[in-house]
């Protein structure tokens, strides 16, 4: 089984200013990873995510995510934040091996709230 | 390409009633995965469906259940609701049934139970 945490419900952080949001996972077996952001009263949108190779993962609107896989760990991160990223973002984890294909595993989500 | 369509958008109802949601996924795509979203519990799975076939199912009692079509077209039903049904359904489709795959998601149905 897999689970996931992230570490911050809310985070408050100024227009321009850079921003972390952190992840870390628990899993007996590897997994891809997976940010989405979902924004009010709509579904998720994929971010970006990790499947194998260079674990520096760009992905859509300024973002990126490194996998730490000794910390097993997959923070998200964007240099300069705008007022359209206020919305609540998801990390989400995937067993590679097995049948569980469709089954993602989904964080508790952090609000991302950014201030002008 | 047109997007996942989830209809209706919203839904209420009342207790021990039965409701039916439908996801229509995008064009091509043959893997359809029900997902609740809830503030308590947040995001949590509830099935995934390939050609037609039910794949995975989570932790959520018999009371919930669905199908898929020919078309990959898919619906959930909810019977004898309940107060604590009252959620946000989210479906996701995705090419095949691959792990690593991207879900794309609708917009979902909003279900309250009164």
């Amino acid at each position: 089984a897999q689970s996931v945490t992230q570490l911050d419900s809310q985070v408050p952080v100024f227009e321009e200013a850079p921003v972390e949001l952190r992840c870390n996972y628990s899993s007996s077996v590897s997994v891809y990873l997976f940010w989405y952001v979902q924004y009010p009263n709509q579904g998720l949108q994929l971010l970006l995510k990790y499947l194998s190779g260079s674990t520096l993962v760009k992905g859509i609107n300024g973002f990126e995510a490194e996998f730490n896989k000794s910390q097993t760990s997959f923070h998200l991160r964007k240099p300069s934040v705008h007022i359209s990223d206020t919305a609540e973002y998801f990390c989400a984890v995937n067993p590679a091996g097995g049948t569980s294909y469709g089954k993602l595993t989904f964080g508790q989500g952090t609000i991302l709230t950014v201030h002008p | 390409k047109a997007g996942v369509t989830q209809t209706p958008r919203y839904l209420i109802k009342t207790r021990g009633q039965q409701v039916t949601l439908s996801c229509s996924p995008i064009s091509g795509h043959r893997s359809v995965s029900w997902y609740q979203q809830t503030p308590g519990q947040g995001l949590q799975f509830l099935f995934e469906y390939f050609s037609e076939t039910q794949r995975n199912k989570g932790n959520f009692p018999g009371r919930f259940s669905g199908r898929q079509f020919s078309n990959s077209r898919s619906e959930m039903n909810v019977s004898t609701l309940e107060l604590g049904d009252s959620a946000l359904y989210l479906c996701a489709s995705s090419l095949e049934l691959a792990g690593g795959n991207t879900q794309y998601f609708g917009p979902g149905t909003r279900l309250t139970v009164l």
